[in-house]
């Protein structure tokens, strides 16, 4: 059964802790992708990889950091550094030559305290 | 003002109705243009994709494009209480991976 699983869906964590979060896919798609949503406001683009070990920083970069040591997994890490780290976190995968059709997983709630 | 805009509602009808959502952009490198319907608490799925001016149909769900007016629209017939969702325009940048998404209007089918 293919598709884009994230853990854990809720996260609570205390101010100037790092937290990782996790995200894995078995579609066997090169790209994958961070996002994060906010009420009120359109996906933000976080970080993204196009191949294992490479990736971009996206539009609100500032914060996270990312790795991509194997193809199914992209973890995210938000850092101590990001002001406002409370939100919900998207991750998404798409097939080669076709960045337009992302495929979401189920998300993970992060509050931070 | 935004790249993308779409009303973020909420757009109330009953079961049964045409709904319209739509949206309005102002980049012309936009190239691909998608629909994601989101429920509560979950991620976003993809509904359709289009690239060129024009209908595609997919069951209930029509989506138009109008690149001449950066203008688009998903109508959904026969709509049903399991429509109540989030619906999210996206558009892809020509030449790049990113996607730029609209707010998006959340929708409330009604018995």
């Amino acid at each position: 059964d293919g598709g884009i699983t994230q853990s854990p869906k809720y996260l609570f964590r205390k101010e100037g802790q790092n937290v990782t979060l996790s995200c894995e896919q078995n579609l066997n798609h090169d790209a994958m992708y961070w996002y994060r949503q906010d009420p009120g406001q359109g996906l933000r683009l976080i970080y993204y990889s196009q191949i294992v070990n490479d990736f971009q920083k996206g539009d609100i970069a500032e914060g996270y950091s990312v790795s991509r040591e194997k193809k199914e997994s992209f973890p995210l890490t938000v850092t101590s550094a990001q002001k406002n780290p409370t939100a919900f976190y998207l991750c998404a995968s798409s097939p080669p030559q076709s960045s337009y059709e992302q495929y979401f997983g189920p998300g993970t709630r992060l509050t931070v305290t | 003002q935004k790249e993308v805009e779409q009303d973020p509602g909420p757009l109330s009808v009953p079961e049964g109705a045409i709904v319209s959502l739509n949206c309005t952009y102002s980049n012309s490198a936009f190239q691909y243009f998608m629909w994601y319907r989101q429920y509560s608490r979950k991620g976003p799925e993809l509904l359709m994709y289009t690239y060129s001016s024009g209908n595609k149909e997919d069951g209930r769900f029509t989506a138009q494009v109008d690149k001449s007016s950066k203008y688009i629209s998903l109508f959904i017939r026969d709509s049903q209480p399991s429509d109540s969702a989030t619906y999210l325009c996206a558009m892809s940048v020509y030449n790049t991976d990113k996607l730029i998404f609209g707010t998006g209007t959340r929708l409330q089918v009604f018995p």
